[in-house]
């Protein structure tokens, strides 16, 4: 199956620049989506297709992807994005075919 | 506005079986699939399936193969998910969510559901 790796945690302090990875063999190849879960809460989706936001989603979330790591970068943080974090990528040769990262904890100092 | 509704919680005896309902509303239910998606307390999120609404062609999770069964009434736009032989690790948050595929690609999950918690307890 397609692994995706991501840090346990970030942390950052209000107004500065958080940046969480997710890591995949030739991830760069795929389309990588990002999500966000608050606590108690659903996961929401902050970017899909390495970069681009869905309506409703602050500039401040920006994504890419290349090679074998894709980043979720969040600019001026603030303590509202703290929250967990997911990468998913589709692979049709996989088992499962839609695949989660182990998710990473952003705290906001 | 897009929304998925799902039932209320559940709790089961090992060995037990599960269904939880996703009722869509907002949009048209046979354009998007569902896809089925778990948490346990504390943990990430796991994949578990995937139903087209137009045809009812499913993709389950190797893991859930023979365990799990996915279906949808287009008539009420909802769709189920029933879970069998429920064991004390099946306890989780299921979550439905909106899931566009147009063969061979899939894509993001856009719109989810509120979550139905299931505890699996003797």
């Amino acid at each position: 199956s397609y692994v995706l790796t991501q840090p346990p945690s970030v942390s950052v302090a209000p107004g500065q620049t958080a940046r969480i990875t997710c890591g995949g063999n030739n991830i760069g190849s795929k389309s990588v989506h990002w999500y966000q879960q608050r606590p108690g809460q659903a996961p929401v989706l902050v970017v899909y297709d390495d970069s681009v936001r869905p309506s409703g989603i602050p500039e401040r979330f920006s994504g890419s992807n290349s090679v074998n790591t894709a980043t979720l970068t969040i600019s001026r943080v603030e303590a509202g994005d703290e929250a967990d974090y997911y990468c998913q990528v589709w692979d049709s040769t996989s088992d499962p075919n839609w695949v989660f990262g182990g998710g990473t904890k952003l705290t906001v100092l | 506005q897009v929304q998925l509704v799902q039932s209320g919680a559940e709790v089961k005896k090992p060995g037990a079986s599960v269904r939880v309902s996703c009722k869509a509303s907002g949009y048209t239910f046979t354009s998007y699939g569902i896809s089925w998606v778990r948490q346990a307390p504390g943990q990430g999120l796991e994949w578990m399936g995937w139903i087209s609404t137009y045809n009812g062609d499913t993709n389950y999770a190797q893991k859930f193969q023979g365990r799990v069964t996915m279906t949808t009434d287009t008539s009420t736009s909802t769709a189920y998910m029933e879970l069998r032989s429920l064991r004390s690790d099946d306890t989780a948050v299921y979550y439905c969510a909106r899931a566009y595929c147009l063969s061979p690609t899939c894509y993001s999950f856009d719109y989810w559901g509120q979550g139905t918690l299931v505890t699996v307890s003797s």
